[in-house]
């Protein structure tokens, strides 16, 4: 079973807050992932990252930014929440190596509600 | 650009049974494609992983096969239990570049005992 942990798991908070969502992994994994998830939805790649200090972001247009201190790290920060950042959220990393053919484990995801 | 289609949406069968789940993509030049199962509420659990040169992929009850050529993927579980309930997501990864994947929506099984 991998080793990657969100907190929080669930969240419920007023519009105009700021708020951090962390993941971290104890796989020395390089590359780190961000999605976003509605309900009934597929999933939306919103943010990678390839390494320490590198972000990019992702295939969906999100508000929220990322950073990369530390490799095991990967937070998810909302400056000002709004009810539209209402979803889930899911965290994955990968070894990023071909030997590894790029399989991504998933954290247990938070579930974020913007009054 | 990729898109990936899971049929059908939902999925209801009496506990025992074999059943198939589908999933197509567009674009051939894929480097693997991944099978998950997601229970309410939870992360993504790993179920298969099949690379394109291979044509399936077995694991347990669970078989995963792959043509690449047409672009689609099935998912096979054999004898199905209660517990298989959960919703099932394939995901593709292209061949060149970044190792994103693209994801269907899901086949939501319900095994009924």
């Amino acid at each position: 079973e991998a080793d990657i942990y969100q907190t929080p798991r669930y969240l419920v908070i007023g519009t105009g807050k700021k708020i951090t969502l962390e993941c971290s992994q104890t796989m020395g994994h390089d590359k780190m992932y961000w999605y976003q998830q509605d309900p009934g939805m597929e999933l939306h790649l919103i943010h990678y990252s390839y390494g320490v200090n590198s972000t990019e972001k992702g295939d969906l247009s999100s508000e929220s930014t990322v950073s990369r201190i530390r490799t095991e790290h990967f937070p998810l920060t909302l400056e000002s929440a709004r009810p539209s950042h209402t979803s889930q959220y899911l965290c994955a990393s990968s070894a990023g190596t071909s030997g590894s053919l790029y399989e991504q484990y998933f954290g247990p995801g938070t579930r974020l509600t913007v009054t | 650009k990729q898109e990936v289609t899971q049929i059908p949406a939902a999925l209801s069968v009496p506990e025992g049974e074999n059943l198939v789940l589908n999933c197509s993509f567009t674009d051939s030049a894929i480097y693997n494609l991944q099978w998950f199962r997601q229970d309410p509420g939870k992360g993504l659990t790993s179920l298969l992983l099949i690379q394109s040169s291979q044509r399936e992929q077995t694991s347990g009850r669970l078989n995963a096969s792959l043509d690449k050529s047409s672009g689609r993927s099935t998912l096979y579980i054999a004898a199905s239990q209660p517990g298989d309930s959960a919703t099932y997501l394939c995901a593709v990864r292209r061949r060149q570049g970044a190792q994103k994947l693209v994801f269907g929506q899901g086949t939501r099984l319900t095994i009924n005992p």
